[in-house]
């Protein structure tokens, strides 16, 4: 079935560092690709995402860009800032129930910046 | 603001006890989710609705019901809570057309 793996976390930076979180997928067809983004006790909240391949989705300094050919949807930031500090979850729309819009989720990337 | 709240934010219980948590949108969508969150799994969908006459089973259904009293409300219920349901929950909407889901600010739950 449908599934995304995520880079291990926890993941530790100083300010102004270059983030990468990545993120790769196995799926059939064609689905959209997402990065949501958790808060400390707060829900999650979509960061970007991109719908066919080549796509890239930016949001608030943050990149990714759709990579049919790596199956890869990495999260990229050229300087991060302490407010960054979350938990980032990769996701995939699943469409093989007719439909149905399912997201699959990957297991998330706590994130941490040190001033 | 067009929002997703969910009641309670926190409730601790006891093993075996009926527990019911609430979701309410005003974003106008059809569609809801009940997910759950446990740490290094990610989020796992447990039941989902297209409509307040379609109620559908996820991944993780077993020991869960729902019910969707209208097209704002859905209601997630543990009949007899145990404690490896012990999670952080999420309700989400989405659009009939969108796959981007928007989610509520979760309900933590502890069974002891």
């Amino acid at each position: 079935g449908n599934s995304v793996t995520q880079m291990e976390g926890p993941v530790t930076l100083s300010e102004e560092a270059f983030l990468t979180i990545n993120c790769t997928y196995t799926a059939t067809g064609y689905p959209s690709l997402f990065w949501y983004v958790q808060y400390p006790g707060e829900g999650l909240q979509l960061l970007l995402k991109a719908t066919k391949a080549d796509d890239k989705g930016s949001n608030k300094g943050f990149e990714a860009t759709y990579r049919k050919e790596t199956t890869s949807f990495h999260l990229e930031k050229g300087s991060v800032q302490v407010s960054d500090s979350a938990v980032y979850f990769c996701a995939l729309s699943d469409v093989r129930i007719q439909g149905a819009q399912k997201l699959v989720f990957g297991q998330g990337t706590r994130l941490t910046i040190n001033p | 603001d067009a929002d997703v709240t969910q009641t309670p934010r926190n409730r601790i219980t006891k093993t075996g006890k009926r527990i019911m948590l609430e979701c309410s949108q005003t974003k106008g969508h059809d569609r809801m989710y009940w997910y759950r969150q446990d740490p290094g799994l990610g989020l796992r969908l447990i039941y989902y609705s297209f409509d307040v006459k379609d109620i559908n089973k996820g991944e993780i259904s077993d020991g869960y019901s729902v019910s969707r009293q209208a097209q704002a409300k859905f209601s997630l219920s543990l009949e007899s809570a145990i404690p490896n349901q012990t999670a952080l929950y999420f309700c989400a909407t989405s659009t009939d057309t969108g796959p981007e889901q928007f989610f509520g600010p979760g309900t933590r739950l502890t069974v002891l």
